[in-house]
């Protein structure tokens, strides 16, 4: 049984980082073919990719956000880590993880309940 | 990379049947056969309904198809029913990334 769960910061400051942890279980991100991504959303609008991590340390980005984000991955751990730098109030959303369907899959199957970050001074 | 477009809101009856729509580009969704749908109810996580543009995961009721023609996919929900209502976002692969829809509120009258 696949699970992810988001933890880290309710509330950050204007020009501060963000680091999000997702931490997994049901699935391991040494095997072949596994990836993990973020997701967020503001309130009362769309969702938005972020990120997403491989099981080969592949990583990939927004185009948008790319210069903002770095995505890592603790084995050992079973988790995958999230950092925006110089968040913005209109970086508040929900931050959601999720696990990609499997190899070769372009799809998430199991997301986390998320967790909702507010950018205030 | 823009986000792809659907309707803001669509509404059937119970019984009925309702297709919202999603418009790509030969970059994302006319590029790969990787579009899928995620059903959100209120204050909880996406649930994947169809992946691969047209198949359902184990679990999701076959009243829930896809398709794509183009640069356009398409969720259709057959025999609507009350708990179907919810928001419905399309996302497709890119090449090395992912781009979600702007989201379709689907409401059942």
């Amino acid at each position: 049984q696949i699970t992810l769960k988001e933890s880290g910061p309710t509330l950050v400051k204007p020009t501060q980082t963000l680091t999000l942890t997702c931490t997994f279980s049901g699935f391991s991100l040494s095997t072949s073919g596994v990836g993990v991504g973020w997701i967020r959303q503001p309130p009362g609008k769309a969702l938005e990719w972020l990120a997403l991590i491989y099981w080969n340390d592949d990583k990939r980005y927004s185009p948008s956000l790319k210069s903002r984000l770095t995505i890592t991955k603790d084995t050992s751990k079973n988790q995958v880590v999230l950092t925006m730098t110089n968040m913005d109030p209109v970086d508040t959303a929900t931050y959601y993880c999720a696990h990609r369907g499997g190899w070769v899959a372009a799809h998430f199957d199991y997301w986390g309940q998320g967790t909702l970050v507010t950018v205030s001074s | 990379q823009s986000a792809l477009t659907q309707p803001r809101s669509v509404s059937g009856s119970p019984g009925q049947s309702v297709t919202i729509s999603c418009t790509g580009t030969s970059s994302d969704v006319g590029g790969y056969n990787y579009v899928s749908w995620y059903q959100q109810h209120p204050g909880k996580a996406p649930k994947l309904m169809i992946y691969d543009v047209s198949k359902r995961p184990s679990g999701v009721p076959d009243r829930f198809s896809g398709s794509k023609s183009g640069n356009t996919a398409s969720l259709t929900i057959s025999g609507l029913q009350a708990e179907d209502e919810a928001d419905y976002y399309c996302c497709s692969y890119a090449g090395s990334s992912w781009v979600f829809g702007g989201g379709t509120k689907l409401t059942v009258l």
